[in-house]
């Protein structure tokens, strides 16, 4: 069965500064594809970044980067230039190609920025 | 563009109770929907999935169960509330086999 580790419960960065959280899944599995999700305090949970496992080129959208490294089953997610509305939890999900419609969740990592 | 809509936000309801929550999505036909239960700083567990009309599949033996009686519409039930159910529920959508899933505000349910 596939797992997501996220290894940080809690991060704090300074604002404008630029933090990377970290995401490590297993999976015998070729396909797939691996979520960033954000959830603040309002609790709704926000799609942030999504990644193509056949696909070598990292995404990126706006000042969010991930570092994919498949080999490594590694998925960390960079935020670059960090604002206070970036306080949240972060959380790290996979989906099969095959079984498509459960997600796999990490525990996540609380997101601190300070002012 | 498509939204979901998810209702009552908040819930509190004694043990033994009867419940309902429900989950519509607007700008698209015939998604896939799911139901999620999260505990407090946890990632989500999910409890039901369903990809048409009255097709719901269950993760979780639990004491809940769910139905879907329009294609946009999704429905968590339950008879008789237990203690344990108590947590935030989160309806999602997806468009198709390769899409991400957009969730709902949430449902936060209290059981005293």
């Amino acid at each position: 069965a596939q797992t997501v580790t996220q290894s940080q419960p809690e991060m704090s960065v300074q604002e404008a500064e630029t933090v990377t959280l970290s995401c490590t899944y297993d999976t015998s599995e070729s396909d797939y594809y691996l979520f960033w999700y954000k959830q603040p305090p309002s609790r709704q949970m926000i799609l942030v970044i999504r990644q193509e496992a056949y696909k070598q080129q990292n995404a990126t959208e706006n000042r969010f980067s991930v570092n994919f490294q498949k080999a490594a089953k590694s998925f960390s997610l960079k935020i670059s230039d960090s604002q206070l509305g970036d306080a949240a939890m972060y959380f790290c999900a996979y989906r099969s190609a095959v079984k498509n419609y459960q997600l796999i969740w990490g525990a996540g990592t609380k997101l601190i920025i300070k002012p | 563009s498509q939204t979901i809509h998810q209702w009552p936000a908040t819930l509190v309801q004694p043990v033994g109770s009867p419940l309902s929550l429900e989950c519509t999505v607007e700008g698209t036909s015939n998604p896939n929907l799911y139901w999620y239960r999260q505990a407090a700083g946890r990632g989500l567990q999910l409890l039901f999935y369903s990809v048409g009309i009255g097709q719901i599949s269950s993760e979780v033996p639990q004491n809940l169960s769910a139905s879907r009686p329009q294609d946009r519409q999704f429905i968590l039930s339950s008879k008789k509330l237990l203690l344990s159910d108590s947590g935030f529920y989160l309806c999602a959508w997806s468009g198709g086999q390769n899409q991400p899933q957009h969730f709902g505000d949430g449902t936060r349910l209290s059981i005293l």
